[in-house]
């Protein structure tokens, strides 16, 4: 159980183009879902909180308008990034927590998403 | 505010050694606290977790002790195997967090060598 689906696995796309990241949750309801940006060697940098029904919480430093989320359901949360550029170049990894269950709940990760900007 | 401090990497090891990996944690209260392992190009995958001061985690032969006396959450495992080679990640989320966010670790990269 506590399967978390992200794709596409890996993107390679021109300087400009948007790229969307969908991550599911396939058997559960994630009430939240967690966008995370990992680079080479080094731990995982949570991006933003996104919550169902509502406006995703973006951390200190996190472009809103360069990085798009959307979590119009239980079960799937999307990023968006546009006008993608060769720096935006890294590994995308999303989370989604067990709402219907106690907190102490742990997240579960997808595979990430390879993202290479050209 | 609340920080979680992992073993510098890389550990490299012969199979069969003992494996340990020190985790220690700064957070108000008492948080919970999760290993996470990621293999080469992929997402975590959660190892283990512990909610409460002295529960133990175990997955996999791998365990892990809370120790709210020393504020660590140590990974061992007695005999390691090549397919254990991973980067180890430790995290807490705190009782006072926004729906469960997690503080990780910088990881611990192992590598274990037939």
């Amino acid at each position: 159980g506590a399967v978390v689906s992200q794709h596409p696995s890996r993107v390679i796309c021109k300087s400009g183009t948007s790229v969307k990241i969908e991550c599911r949750s396939l058997d559960f309801q994630a009430t939240t879902m967690f966008w995370y940006r990992q680079f080479p060697k080094q731990s995982l940098m949570l991006m933003a909180t996104s919550n169902e029904g509502s406006k995703a919480t973006y951390e200190q430093g996190v472009e809103k308008d360069k990085f798009l989320i959307n979590h119009a359901s239980l079960t799937l949360s999307t990023l968006t990034v546009t006008s993608a550029h060769p720096e935006d170049s890294s590994f995308y990894i999303c989370s989604a927590r067990d709402g219907t269950r106690d907190s102490n709940q742990p997240q579960h990760f997808g595979d990430g998403t390879r993202l290479s900007i050209l | 505010g609340d920080s979680v401090t992992q073993m510098e990497g890389p550990v490299t090891l012969s199979e069969e050694a003992f494996l340990t990996i020190n985790c220690t944690y700064t957070a108000t209260g008492y948080p919970s606290l999760f290993w996470y392992v990621q293999y080469p190009g992929e997402g975590l995958q959660l190892l283990l977790k512990a909610t409460k001061a002295d529960d133990k985690g175990s997955n996999k032969g791998f365990e892990a002790t809370y120790r709210k006396e020393t504020t660590s959450f140590h990974l061992e495992k007695g005999s390691v195997q090549v397919s254990d080679s991973a980067v180890y990640f430790c995290a807490l989320s705190g009782i006072y967090n926004q729906g469960g966010k997690l503080i990780f670790g910088q990881g611990t990269e192992l590598s274990v060598k037939p």
